[in-house]
């Protein structure tokens, strides 16, 4: 079945620094993916979705990029401020009509000091 | 933005009680999705649904049941509570990308 990994549980940073985040998935069919932030006691929002391979996608100052030859699909922010701090899922969905069929990975808490 | 309402926002139940999850959308979307969060798996899918009388099994459907009564509606039931169901819950619908409510936190004692 598909699968999503995120190798890092938390990520603490200092205001300013660049963020990345690590996204690699595994499936065997043509996928969207999509990083979700969800804020402290606050819904899951939609940050960031892809399904072009090599062609970056941007959002709120954060950008990804879906590189299928590596199955990965990294976020990244060029100077971290002090809202980024939440908790971020990368997922994916299978084909392009029911986008709701999600899978998570695990989750990378990022937590920006001043 | 798209509207998900979830009901209760907190429920403790008891060992083998029944709890029924409500959720409530005016966005007219077809697709609605219920999911679990824990930490170290993320959002695991339980059940979704196409529309008013469907429901489908998701990725850990053991233990839940769900039901579509009408386009708005979709609840999340679980007969027989036990205490690995200790959870957040959320809701989800379907337009042009999916919305969460703000989710249940259930605590099964």
């Amino acid at each position: 079945g598909d699968s999503v990994t995120q190798t890092e549980g938390l990520v603490t940073l200092t205001e300013g620094l660049p963020v990345m985040l690590n996204c690699t998935y595994q499936t065997a069919y043509s996928t969207f993916l999509f990083w979700y932030v969800q804020h402290l006691n606050e819904a899951p929002k939609l940050l960031l979705k892809s399904s072009t391979d090599n062609k970056r996608t941007e959002h709120q100052g954060f950008h990804a990029t879906l590189h299928k030859s590596s199955s990965s699909f990294h976020l990244q922010k060029s100077s971290a401020q002090l809202s980024d701090s939440a908790l971020y899922y990368c997922a994916l969905s299978e084909g392009t009509q029911v986008v709701g069929q999600l899978t998570f990975g695990s989750g990378t808490r990022l937590q920006v000091y001043a | 933005e798209a509207a998900v309402t979830q009901s209760p926002r907190n429920k403790v139940a008891v060992t083998g009680g029944k709890v029924t999850l409500s959720c409530n959308q005016t966005n007219n979307h077809n697709n609605m999705y219920w999911y679990r969060q824990d930490t170290g798996h993320g959002l695991r899918l339980i059940h979704y649904s196409y529309g008013a009388g469907s429901t489908e099994k998701g990725d850990i459907p053991d233990g839940y049941k769900a039901s579509r009564p009408s386009q708005e509606n979709f609840s999340l039931i679980l007969e027989l509570a036990t205490p690995s169901q200790t959870s957040v819950y959320f809701c989800a619908s379907e337009g042009t990308e999916v919305f969460f409510g703000k989710g249940t936190r259930l605590t099964v004692v």
